[in-house]
This record gives C-alpha cells, sequence and structure tokens, in this order.
C-alpha cells in the first residue's frame, strides 16, 4: 500500500518550453503533497506544499509564477515548469500524506522526475 | 529554524561489517525524527521513525534511538549487507501529527562491498 507514481519518470525540453509534472497516489487519498527538488548529491529541498482545494504554500526564494501547482483531487497533484530554462534541471520528487490515518505525518515519495533542459 | 545535520560520505563498508552514520538536529519543542532510504534509481523509502524522547525506531536490522539530551538520531545497524548500499536521509518534522514538512539532512551514501 500507499504508492505514488510521477509521471514522467524524465523529461528533455527546450529552453522556454513548458512542462508539467504528475504525482498520484494510487491506493489512499492525500488531502496534502508536497513538491521537492534534489539537486546532485545533494539534499531534498522542499519547494511548496500542496492542499486539495486550495492554493500552494510555496517556501521561501520558490516563483510561484515559475512553478505552478494544482491539487485539484484527493489523488492528483501536478507541477508545471513554466518557461524552462536550464538552471530548472533537476530531480523532481512529490511525496503525499494519507489522509484516512488521523495525525498522520509520514510522508510517502515518488519515485521522482528528472528534468533536463536544453 | 530546523536543521538536521549528517556525517559526510560516501560510506564505504565490507558485508558484514557495524553501521552507524550520525544524526543531529535543531528544532524547537519535540520533533518526530525519520530516516528515509535511497536505493539507485528509486525514491525514498520510510525506513524507521521515532516520535518522541526514548523512542527506538527500527525496521530491516536499523535502529535509531532518539536522544533528546544530545539532539541525535543516529542509525546503526549490527551487519550491512550489499543490498543496504544506498544514500540515507536523516529528517526531523517540527510538530506530531497532521503531515508536517520535512526538513532533511544532506544524506550519506553508503557503499557495502563484499
Amino acid at each position: 500500500g500507499a504508492v505514488v507514481s510521477q509521471h514522467p519518470s524524465w523529461v528533455i525540453c527546450k529552453s522556454g518550453t513548458s512542462v508539467k509534472i504528475e504525482c498520484r497516489s494510487l491506493d489512499f487519498q492525500a488531502t496534502t503533497m508536497f513538491w521537492y527538488r534534489q539537486f546532485p548529491k545533494q539534499s531534498l529541498m522542499l519547494m511548496a506544499t500542496s492542499n486539495e482545494g486550495s492554493k500552494a504554500t510555496y517556501e521561501q526564494g520558490v516563483e510561484k509564477d515559475k512553478f505552478l501547482i494544482n491539487h485539484a483531487s484527493l489523488t492528483l497533484s501536478t507541477l508545471t515548469v513554466t518557461s524552462a530554462h536550464p538552471e530548472d534541471s533537476s530531480f523532481y520528487i512529490c511525496s503525499a500524506v494519507d489522509r484516512a490515518i488521523p495525525n498522520q505525518e509520514t510522508q510517502y515519495f515518488g519515485p521522482g522526475t528528472r528534468l533536463l533542459v536544453l | 529554524g530546523n536543521s538536521v545535520t549528517q556525517m559526510e560520505g560516501p560510506v564505504t563498508l565490507s558485508e558484514e561489517a557495524f553501521l552507524t552514520i550520525n544524526c543531529t538536529y535543531t528544532a524547537t519543542g519535540y520533533p518526530s525524527l525519520f530516516w528515509y532510504v535511497q536505493y539507485p534509481g528509486e525514491g525514498l523509502q520510510l525506513l524507521l521513525k521515532a516520535t518522541k524522547a526514548d523512542d527506538k525506531g527500527s525496521n530491516k536490522g536499523f535502529e535509531a534511538t532518539y536522544r533528546k539530551e544530545t539532539t541525535s538520531f543516529h542509525l546503526e545497524k549490527g551487519s550491512v549487507q550489499v543490498s543496504d548500499s544506498a544514500v540515507y536521509f536523516c529528517a526531523l518534522s517540527p510538530l506530531t501529527g497532521g503531515g508536517n514538512k520535512l526538513t532533511f539532512g544532506t544524506g550519506t551514501q553508503l557503499k557495502v562491498e563484499l
């Protein structure tokens, strides 16, 4: 149980284009999902917290107009990197919390999406 | 603010050796503490957790004890296997309950050789 998927697993795009990454909780409902970014050999940096039916909360320094987050249902959150540039190349990871478990704090992570912007 | 400090890797061990990966934290109040593992090419998986002082989390032969007096949560395993080769992340959540934001350490790569 508690499986989170991401699509695509990797994507290469040209500079200036937009890329959408999907995060799905497959066997549970997630009121809250998180989006992280991981640079090579570095830790995960939280970008934003996504709550179903409301606006995402972005961490300091993360441009909300560049990284658009939509959490339209209890099993799906999307991250759109708008007008991507080479410096946006990174490994993007989502996680989700199972709403059925009271006071649940364990996050279940997706396998990540590797983005390369040329 | 909250922070997690892990020992730098990579850590290279022979199979059946004893493993310790140090983790210390800075946080107000009583955070929950976690160890996550990332196998090559995969996403993070929860390895173990502890939610209050003196709790011991354990899973797959790994253990870590929540030490509030030393603000530490060191990961240990008595006998590592090649299959344990992965990156290990220590993390904290500032409040119990509610799926709060995680603060991660930088990760420690473990390589286990035959």
